[in-house]
């Protein structure tokens, strides 16, 4: 198994601004995925980040709102720009360990104001 | 396009009680299928991974089933408590490289003591 560390938790984040969104591994991680789950609904894969390389967007997620880093195989951030109330939702990152089965880390609530 | 389909929405009932929950997904070409649990706010844990040439896991008080061809997968809780109360949400990870997953909407469990 494997543990994913993600931080912060929760946050109530002004229109406009910036939030950085941390996910710490505690073992390598080939594919590491950034998902959205809004109020109500299922999760929506936001990117696939690789190390070395530079995020895989899904459709309707551009890099200047959600840019992704992925400075080696144990890391990765995602940060959501210029918020506002629609970019309030759930965020989650996730990745595969040695197995098939998918980890994810605890979530980040994020509320826009 | 994979579509995965949980029904119902939501599902009460008493503790004790023996309940089933579906997932239909509509492409068959699927790599595995996995169950998660999701608590109010919180992140995503992995309860049973089933691979395609598979027919079931199991895992103490859950049973899931797969059946490729029909397109359709359960998860069978026996004895039910109220701590199983949650979200549980079926992915379906399609063949190919990419192993993404495409999750369904999920199910409200709520036990009632």
């Amino acid at each position: 198994s494997a543990v994913i560390s993600q931080k912060p938790s929760r946050d109530i984040c002004q229109r406009g601004t910036s939030l950085t969104i941390q996910c710490q591994v505690d073992s390598q991680v080939t594919m590491m995925f950034w998902y959205r789950q809004q109020p109500g609904q299922s999760l929506t894969l936001i990117a696939t980040a690789n190390q070395g390389s530079e995020a895989t967007y899904e459709s309707g997620f551009v890099i200047d709102k959600f840019p992704i880093s992925r400075p080696n195989l144990t890391f990765s951030t995602l940060t959501v720009s210029n918020m506002s109330p629609e970019d309030s939702s759930i965020y989650l990152c996730s990745g595969y360990v040695q197995s098939e089965k998918l980890f994810f880390g605890s979530g980040t609530q994020l509320s826009v104001l | 396009k994979q579509e995965v389909t949980q029904i119902p929405a939501a599902l009460s009932v008493p503790e004790g009680e023996n309940l089933v929950l579906n997932c239909s997904f509509t492409d068959s070409a699927i790599y595995n299928l996995q169950w998660f649990r999701q608590d109010p706010g919180k992140g995503l844990t992995s309860l049973l991974l089933i691979q395609s040439s598979q027919r079931e896991q199991t895992s103490g008080r859950l049973n899931a089933s797969l059946d490729k061809s029909s397109g359709r997968s359960t998860l069978y809780i026996a004895a039910s408590q109220p701590g199983d109360s949650a979200t549980y949400l079926c992915a379906v990870m399609s063949s190919g490289s990419a192993r993404q997953l495409t999750f369904g909407s999920g199910t409200q469990l709520t036990v009632l003591p």
